[in-house]
């Protein structure tokens, strides 16, 4: 069965623009969890999502926001982007957020 | 809040033994995960231990001892592939399901 699938997969933007993320969870998985992953910082966890709710949040500011439509598919967005937002943008999905999460392949998001 | 220690660099012979150690401190606990992550790819699910004792699953073994707050991550027969970034990660309970990631433990296997 398909994996989780993220779009697109590299990204460059200049500091004051926004972007956009999509992330395809494996079918069946209505759970959608959205991470940050840069070296210093290690993986934070961003939101999830389930069943079209943000049902966590993580400690990062407004500018990063999400949904999830009825088919499962989560964007995640980012408005004004700083050079801090640079990193690895990494979606997992899991059944109901539970034990396994399988991880998409991440959009590298550089901002110049 | 959570704090999860582990190594940041480990180095081991190819066909050896390693353990990696992961250490949490956590209001709650339901469940404790293993991923392993390649350079440049996305994080792949290892191991999930939510009692006590040590779970095998071929070449890996994690164990976890709840009392101690402590769990670690066993590669034997280790190949020139393990190299990679292992990630601890601990799901706290009380009602959410995500769960929070240490920093990782970059594994380096040479001949």
């Amino acid at each position: 069965k398909a994996g989780v699938t993220q779009t697109p997969r590299y990204l460059i933007k200049t500091r004051g623009q926004q972007v956009t993320l999509s992330c395809s969870p494996i079918s069946g998985h209505r759970s959608v969890s959205w991470y940050q992953q840069t070296p210093g910082q290690g993986l934070q966890f961003l939101f999830e999502y389930f069943s079209e709710t943000q049902r966590n949040k993580g400690n990062f500011p407004g500018r990063f926001s999400g949904r999830q439509f009825s088919n499962s598919r989560s964007e995640m967005n980012v408005s004004t982007l700083e050079l801090g937002d640079s990193a690895l943008y990494l979606c997992a999905s899991s059944v109901r957020g539970g034990t396994e999460a399988f991880f998409g392949q991440g959009t590298r998001l550089t901002v110049v | 809040g959570q704090n999860i220690d582990q190594p940041t660099e480990m180095t081991a012979t190819e066909g050896a033994i390693v353990q990696i150690n992961c250490t949490y401190q956590t209001s709650g606990f339901n469940g404790l995960f293993w991923y392993q992550q390649h350079a440049g790819e996305a994080p792949t699910f290892l191991s999930y231990n939510v009692l006590d004792g040590l779970e095998e699953k071929g070449r890996f073994s994690s164990f976890l001892s709840r009392s101690k707050g402590y769990s670690y991550l066993l590669l034997k027969e280790l190949q020139m592939k393990d190299s990679a970034s292992y990630l601890c990660a601990v799901r706290e309970g009380g009602g959410s399901y995500i769960p929070t990631f240490g920093r990782g433990t970059s594994l380096i296997v040479h001949p």
